[in-house]
This record gives C-alpha cells, sequence and structure tokens, in this order.
C-alpha cells in the first residue's frame, strides 16, 4: 500500500534552517510527483511546491522562492524539503503529498503524517 | 495566481440534513478542481478529482458539480463522521492554491 512516512518534529530559532523528510514505500517513486503544503495553527493548507522525483525538477510557489528547496534520493526513495531564513509565521505543520503520475495537474491522493515545524527563540 | 473563495466559511448542521459547499475560482480551470476532509490533528483526504469523480472508498454521499469557475461539493445526507473541514484546490496551474475551507460542525 501506499504510505508517506514523514521525519519528527523540529524546534528552530528564527534564522535557523530545517530539513525534513519523506520516506515513499508502495509504489514507483520516480513515476509521481510530489508536493509540500504547510499549514500553520489553526489556518488553511498552501502549497509550497514539487519535485519530480524522476530528474529532481522542482517549482516552487512564489512565497518560498530563494528560501526552499527540495530534493530526492532515488536509492531511498525518499524527498526532501529545507526551509531556510525560519521566521516565526513558518510554525506550521508541513506535509508531503503525492501527485500525478507523470503530470501535475491531477489531486494530491496520498499524504504523508505531517511534520510540525515550530519557530522560536 | 489563481484566487480561491469557499462559502460559507462554516455551517451548523444535523445529522441527516442535506450539505452544500460552494467553490469559485478566479479564473476558468475547467474541472481541475479537488476536495479534501480534513480532521483535526490529521492529514487532509482526497473525497473528489476532477469536480465530481468520487475517489476509491469515499461514501455515495458524496458528490461533486460544476466547471470553469463554479463547484460544488455536497452531501446527501450528513454523518457522524463527516464534521470535519473541507478544502477545495484547483490543479489547473501552479501554484496549486486551495479555498480557505468549509467547517462543518454539529448543530
Amino acid at each position: 500500500q501506499v504510505q508517506l512516512v514523514q521525519s519528527g518534529a523540529e524546534v528552530k530559532k528564527p534564522g535557523a534552517s530545517v530539513k525534513v523528510s519523506c520516506k515513499a514505500s508502495g509504489y514507483t517513486f520516480t513515476n509521481f510527483y510530489l508536493h509540500w503544503v504547510r499549514q500553520a495553527p489553526g489556518q488553511g493548507l498552501e502549497w509550497m511546491g514539487l519535485i519530480n522525483p524522476s530528474d529532481s525538477t522542482t517549482n516552487y510557489a512564489q512565497n518560498f522562492q530563494g528560501r526552499v528547496t527540495m530534493t530526492r534520493d532515488t536509492s531511498t526513495s525518499t524527498v526532501y524539503m529545507e526551509l531556510s531564513s525560519l521566521r516565526s509565521d513558518d510554525t506550521a505543520v508541513y506535509y508531503c503529498s503525492r501527485g500525478g503520475e507523470m503530470s501535475t495537474d491531477t489531486p494530491f491522493d496520498f499524504w504523508g503524517q505531517g511534520i510540525l515545524v515550530t519557530v522560536s527563540s | 495566481d489563481i484566487q480561491m473563495t469557499q462559502s460559507p466559511s462554516s455551517l451548523s448542521a444535523s445529522v441527516g440534513d442535506r450539505v452544500t459547499i460552494t467553490c469559485r475560482t478566479s479564473q476558468n480551470i475547467v474541472r481541475y478542481l479537488n476536495w479534501y476532509q480534513q480532521k483535526p490533528g490529521k492529514a487532509p483526504q482526497l473525497l473528489i478529482s476532477f469536480a465530481s469523480s468520487l475517489q476509491s472508498g469515499v461514501p455515495s454521499r458524496f458528490g461533486g458539480s460544476g466547471s470553469g469557475t463554479d463547484f460544488t461539493l455536497t452531501i446527501s445526507s450528513l454523518q457522524p463522521e463527516d464534521f470535519s473541514t473541507y478544502y477545495c484546490q484547483q490543479s489547473f496551474s501552479t501554484p496549486f492554491t486551495f479555498g480557505p475551507g468549509t467547517k462543518v460542525d454539529i448543530k
């Protein structure tokens, strides 16, 4: 069965960086786009960007350009999301989710359990 | 960017009620509209894709309709497990924006 298992909670100071992971299993890793979506406490869902695990091409939301980097490791079927220059308003639950097979215009059908990243001095 | 609105932002309903949630987009997205359900402390779950395609395992009381800029999620007979927050999302173009959500709670 398809699973996306994310790394554990993080606490960071303002200005630091955080790198979180999402390990995929149960399907062909390189065939499906992976997306990152975050949710601040009590707020809605915000799309951060996507990565194509096949060739590691990325597409980032403008709000995160210059601060976010998404990478993948095909040997472990894992994608990573690093967010730098953290601010208090980056405190949120970060989800990875699976997108389409060889296409981006498809819904997110499986989600990781989420990672709480807390930014506090 | 494509802007998303949802109405209402919240509603109170009883078990057995018919519930309708509307999603509107700032430009024509054809039928690239998806609906998710999210329960507190949990990841969102895909209910409906491409405006009206019910995901496997989702109860048939959920239905979606619409095209262009106006879309609707309908729950034909609300069940206790349906009290959640519902989000629409467009997958027409990046950034893949979400609506602000509709919270459905118990009257």
